[in-house]
């Protein structure tokens, strides 16, 4: 029964490629949920989905950032166009069920550093 | 001001004191979570709750929901105790959480 697996754990990009950040929720559950940890700060979140829908996207930057939970397959967060300040943990957690008073299962994070 | 407010931001403790993080926040929430994130690690979620008083192992969490205030408590703590520990709340609309900024702890042998 494996918990919420992300990958890669850690990514080094340059600026300007694209980064794709994956997240399989642990088994039956169907809320995602992206939240980003800057270097020294707290977290944030980003963007919560259900499978083929984008629910709550407040948390993304208007530009580059986007998120997707197929029918099939892992969530994924994709950054186009990286910059330095992209550079953070990006940590991905699931639920069964999608309100705030439900336990979250978190992953370890995805670190990106962006050169 | 911060919606989820923690203090103190870091603590230092010897090996066997008791512990007290404490968290306020200022919104109307469904539920409240304390986070344990070690270094370099991921994050592990300790309790949720939304009244009364939760204990597991040494660690205890308390809430009063009139005074929108939450404590973690760790008795008899250990330096692997060590780690940032995290206030969210669920607020009663909407699903996503909002963090405090953590308090890093640290117990020293």
């Amino acid at each position: 029964n494996a918990g919420v697996m992300q990958n890669p754990r850690h990514l080094v990009r340059r600026r300007g490629q694209e980064a794709r950040l994956r997240c399989s929720p642990m088994k039956g559950h169907s809320h995602v949920y992206w939240y980003r940890q800057l270097p020294e700060e707290g977290l944030k979140f980003m963007v919560y989905l259900q499978k083929e829908n984008i629910i709550d996207e407040s948390g993304m930057p208007k530009e580059r950032f986007s998120a997707e939970f197929p029918k099939e397959g892992p969530s994924i967060l994709r950054i186009q166009q990286v910059v330095r300040g992209d550079s953070a943990a990006y940590f991905c957690a699931s639920s069964l069920y999608g309100t705030g008073a439900n336990v979250l299962t978190f992953g370890a994070g995805s670190r990106l550093t962006v050169l | 001001k911060n919606e989820v407010e923690q203090s103190p931001q870091n603590l230092t403790a010897q090996e066997g004191e008791f512990i007290t993080i404490n968290c306020s926040y200022s919104v109307g929430i469904s539920a409240l979570h304390w986070l344990q994130q070690h270094p370099g690690g991921g994050i592990v979620s300790l309790f949720m709750l939304s009244s009364g008083k939760k204990k597991h192992g040494r660690l205890i969490a308390t809430i009063n929901i009139q005074e929108k205030h939450s404590s973690l408590h760790i008795t008899a703590s250990h330096p692997r105790d060590s780690a940032v520990y995290i206030c969210a709340v669920g607020k009663t609309s909407g699903s996503r959480l909002t963090f405090g900024e953590g308090t890093q702890l640290t117990v020293n042998p």
